[in-house]
């Protein structure tokens, strides 16, 4: 099993849709997270950190499941603009290491 | 422009040779980590810095490949007798202890 998974989409949706993307990951002992957008051919942006409680920045809602493994991003009102691959980030050890690992990403494509 | 900075851009080279890039992390930024990227995938850790101290070496990162960071501030990345397999995006990104990595533009290798 990867360390990090996403579904690699691409996820085609209309403008002003809502789409949720989740990513799994292996180490339970995973203590921080992250989601970064990266457009074609660009470096990856920070979008948002993901803490346990879930926290939201305008359209765009990210969350923890410790349970399951997983951490999501919820985009609502969806924007031509947000058309990109989204990241999920892992840090997957609590001590001994500072390796951060990437899921290869979820492409979004918004459609007019 | 106070955010990470690379140099070059754009670097193309023939099999065999050595090639070095330099990263200029955000000044108040003690982190920096070296990634490589290739087409559909998200980036692969290579190794991490704190300060000076290299901290962190991955497994990916053969004995061609060297990272300095003398003094704390810039970093270099040397890849010694290139091989085809080495073309890729070489990504630097930096952070506080937050994590929270901010990434520069990139140099793309390309081997002939």
């Amino acid at each position: 099993r990867k360390e990090v998974e996403q579904d690699p989409g691409p996820f085609n949706v209309p403008e002003g849709a809502t789409v949720a993307f989740n990513c799994t990951y292996s180490n339970s002992a995973s203590q921080s997270f992250f989601w970064y957008r990266q457009d074609c051919r660009k470096e990856p942006k920070l979008l948002m950190s993901v803490y346990s409680s879930g926290n939201e920045d305008g359209r765009f809602t990210a969350q923890l499941n410790r349970a399951s493994q997983y951490i999501s991003l919820l985009i609502r009102d969806s924007k031509l603009s947000d058309s990109a691959t989204y990241l999920c980030v892992v840090n997957p050890t609590t001590s001994g290491t500072y390796k951060y690992i990437f899921g290869t990403g979820t492409r979004l494509k918004v459609l007019a | 422009d106070t955010g990470v900075s690379q140099d070059p851009r754009h670097k193309i080279t023939k099999r065999g040779q050595n090639v070095t890039f330099r990263c200029d992390p955000i000044s108040e930024h003690n982190r920096l980590y070296w990634y490589r990227q290739t087409l559909g995938q998200g980036p692969e850790f290579l190794t991490y810095f704190q300060n000076e101290a290299q901290l962190e070496k991955s497994r990916l990162l053969s004995d061609r490949f060297s990272a300095e960071r003398p003094k704390g501030s810039f970093s270099t990345l040397e890849i010694q007798r290139t091989e085809q397999g080495d073309s890729a995006m070489y990504l630097c990104a930096s952070s506080t202890i937050s994590g929270e990595q901010f990434f520069g533009p990139g140099t793309r290798l390309t081997v002939l």
